[in-house]
């Protein structure tokens, strides 16, 4: 069985530019979460899709969105780089079941310069 | 607020040594606990979760964790750490009835050869 899957591995950007992360969970998961993990911070919930609906976002401004398309694979978007948004972005899956353990992907390393 | 606390930020056992990693959450009723492993640059994995029963969890890799209701503690051992142990070790929680996960911020994990 394939795991979660994230796609580009690493992404340098400029300050001011829009990133686009992506996400594939692991097949029959329809739960996606987003998590920033930037340097000395842990991780910090971004987002949580269900069924194709946000159903719940972190303490982070509008500039972060995302969707969840019909096959349940995410995208996380970042608009308006600035530089503190350089960090590891993780992306996990779960079936929608509550206390289920929650399944990562690799992340992806976004540098903004 | 429910929040999870890992008050070790940094600890460091020499290999062969025991080791136990500190877990305290702070909610009202019991929640899903779990324990995840992150080797550098790479995603979560999960060690070993607690959802009820026996408090005393076995999971991967040799670690065993210990819910304590009295204490609101789920704390992490090892009996003999292996170099490859070297890692950072995140507990976290899933309220009972909610798909809301709390991480805590993380212990880094260095063994001495």
């Amino acid at each position: 069985e394939a795991g979660v899957t994230q796609s580009p591995t690493h992404l340098i950007k400029t300050r001011g530019q829009q990133a686009t992360l992506r996400c594939s969970p692991i097949s029959g998961h329809t739960s996606v979460y987003w998590y920033q993990q930037a340097l000395g911070l842990g991780l910090q919930f971004l987002l949580w899709y269900d069924e194709g609906e946000e159903r719940n976002r972190g303490n982070f401004p509008p500039r972060f969105s995302g969707r969840q398309f019909p096959n349940y694979s995410s995208e996380l978007n970042v608009n308006a780089l600035e530089l503190e948004d350089s960090a590891l972005y993780l992306c996990a899956s779960s079936p929608r079941v509550t206390g289920n353990e929650q399944f990562f992907g690799p992340g992806t390393r976004l540098t903004v310069l | 607020a429910q929040s999870v606390t890992q008050p070790d930020i940094h600890i460091t056992v020499s290999e062969g040594a025991s080791l136990e990693l500190r877990c305290n959450y702070s909610y009202g009723a019991t929640p899903y606990l779990f324990w995840y492993v992150q080797s550098p640059g790479q995603g979560l994995q999960l060690l070993l979760k607690y959802f009820s029963g026996d408090t005393l969890v076995q999971g991967i890799k040799g670690f065993e964790a210990e819910f304590k209701r009295s204490q609101s503690s789920f704390n992490l051992r090892k009996p003999s750490v292996h170099w490859s142990d070297a890692a950072e070790y995140f507990c976290a929680v899933v309220i009972s009835g909610t798909y809301k996960y709390i991480f805590g911020t993380g212990t880094r994990l260095k063994v001495l050869a």
